[in-house]
């Protein structure tokens, strides 16, 4: 069976500081698909990465950074300087190779205060 | 902007009446559409897969009486709740994966329609 488990239910900061969002995850398949989206006030998931488990590179993109550790399960995201507007709901979710169906994880709301 | 749009973005109704969610893929064709339920502050949990042409697969738990899927083409998935209860009230949103046009075969989401049954 496949889980992904996102400890964090809130995290608060302050503009420009940096925040990590963990997200662990579980799986009997040799190759996966792993997946970071934004969910904004509006209700929209806003696709933010895909990571597939060949590909233990971490990736950057601007201020977005994300860590994938296979010997520990994890795909971390980190924002760098947040902003404001990086406030949403992070969710952190998992597909088989060949799957389209995703595994999400309960989500971590991240809110930036100015 | 944009690639997969649904319809309505929220609905007020009353228990018992039947309530139609369209989800349609702007500029690609989805093959494929998947419907998915999410509580206030909860993950969001797979429904059913929406095949078009084909019939919906559902996933475990979830009563294909209570929710019709219907893909007639390969743009537009409806989602019907019948008889909706105050439990049916959640956030639905549809995602779609598609062929051609802007589609890489990623997966995109819709805004969401928040059903609120009275």
């Amino acid at each position: 069976a496949q889980k992904v488990t996102q400890a964090q239910t809130e995290i608060s900061v302050v503009e420009k500081e940096d925040v990590t969002l963990d997200c662990v995850y579980e799986t009997r398949d040799t190759t996966y698909y792993l997946f970071w989206y934004k969910q904004p006030p509006s209700g929209e998931l806003v696709f933010l990465i895909r990571r597939n488990s060949f590909d233990e590179q971490n990736e950057i993109s601007g201020r977005y950074s994300w860590n994938f550790q296979k010997s520990t399960s994890s795909f971390n995201f980190t924002i760098t300087a947040s902003q404001v507007v990086d406030s949403a709901v992070y969710f952190c979710a998992l597909s088989g190779l060949g799957s389209e169906k995703l595994v999400f994880g309960k989500g971590t709301k991240l809110t930036v205060n100015p | 902007g944009a690639v997969v749009s649904q319809h309505p973005s929220w609905v007020i109704c009353k228990s018992g009446t039947s309530v139609k969610i369209e989800c349609r893929s702007l500029d690609f064709q989805a093959t494929t559409m998947f419907w998915y339920r999410q509580f206030p502050k909860q993950s969001l949990m797979l429904m059913a897969t929406s095949n078009e042409g084909s019939k919906a697969t559902y996933e475990q738990g979830v009563e294909k009486d209570k929710f019709l899927i219907n893909h007639a083409s390969l743009t537009l998935s409806t989602l019907t709740v019948t008889s909706a209860h105050p439990e049916d009230s959640s956030f639905y949103i549809c995602s779609a994966r598609g062929v051609g046009g802007r589609s890489t075969g990623e997966l995109f989401f819709g805004e969401g329609s928040r059903l609120t049954v009275l």
